[in-house]
């Protein structure tokens, strides 16, 4: 258990609506990081948060969006969903703002566009 | 090109066999070389971290970085059934860098 817990497990939904996911992070880190994994595309970086300001972009699409807490949870709210959004959403967290820090990966949320 | 190739297998050996898995990279800049292994359905988990050149070991596991040739390895001795995952090379040139994954490669070790 890596100490990442993310929600939904399982989130199944049609084509055009929109979702949120959540990620809490490991007690003490301040960074958290979304990915998302699909078979054809491997593990893509989409954005960091480092204590509640954004501080890195990756290839997030715009219709996608994510944010930090006070608490330092995150949350990252996918909308229009099309049929290529379903895959599964990983969190990560590390202790300070630095890639060099290890990162915690989250058990994952599996998302299904219909 | 992407940025770090992997092949993504499956490869599959017997239990108890020395496991080779290669990625190979383009960013000269890269200084920072992780190996994440990722059990079906599971998050990836962090296995080996290196920086720069040269080896690392850890156990049954050890990590190699050339620099020179862009060629990052991950040996696995006396291979076991539970070592059946997905392995994941990763990279980033440090900073505020985006760490950048492989695809991965499938490995199942054969009671």
């Amino acid at each position: 258990d890596s100490g990442v817990t993310q929600t939904p497990k399982h989130l199944i939904t049609a084509t055009g609506q929109r979702v949120t996911l959540r990620c809490s992070p490991r007690s003490g880190d301040l960074s958290v990081y979304w990915y998302q994994q699909s078979l054809d595309q491997g593990l893509q970086f989409l954005i960091q948060y480092y204590n509640g300001e954004e501080r890195a972009k990756g290839n997030i699409l715009e219709r996608f969006s994510a944010q930090q807490f006070p608490d330092l949870h995150s949350e990252l709210n996918l909308s229009s969903l099309e049929l290529g959004d379903s895959a599964l959403y990983f969190c990560a967290s590390s202790r300070g703002g630095l890639d060099a820090d290890t990162q915690y990966f989250g058990p994952g949320t599996r998302l299904t566009v219909l | 090109q992407k940025e770090v190739e992997q092949d993504p297998g499956p490869l599959s050996v017997p239990e108890g066999a020395i496991v080779s898995l290669n990625c190979t990279y383009s960013n000269s800049a890269f200084q920072y070389f992780m190996w994440y292994r990722q059990y079906s359905r599971k998050g990836p988990e962090l296995l080996m971290y290196t920086y720069s050149s040269g080896n690392k070991e850890d156990g049954r596991f050890t990590a190699q970085v050339d620099k020179s040739s862009k060629y990052i390895s991950l040996f696995i001795r006396d291979s076991q059934p539970s070592d059946s995952a997905t392995y994941l090379c990763a990279t980033f040139s440090g900073g505020y860098q985006k760490v950048t994954f492989g695809t991965g490669t499938k490995l199942q070790v054969i009671p």
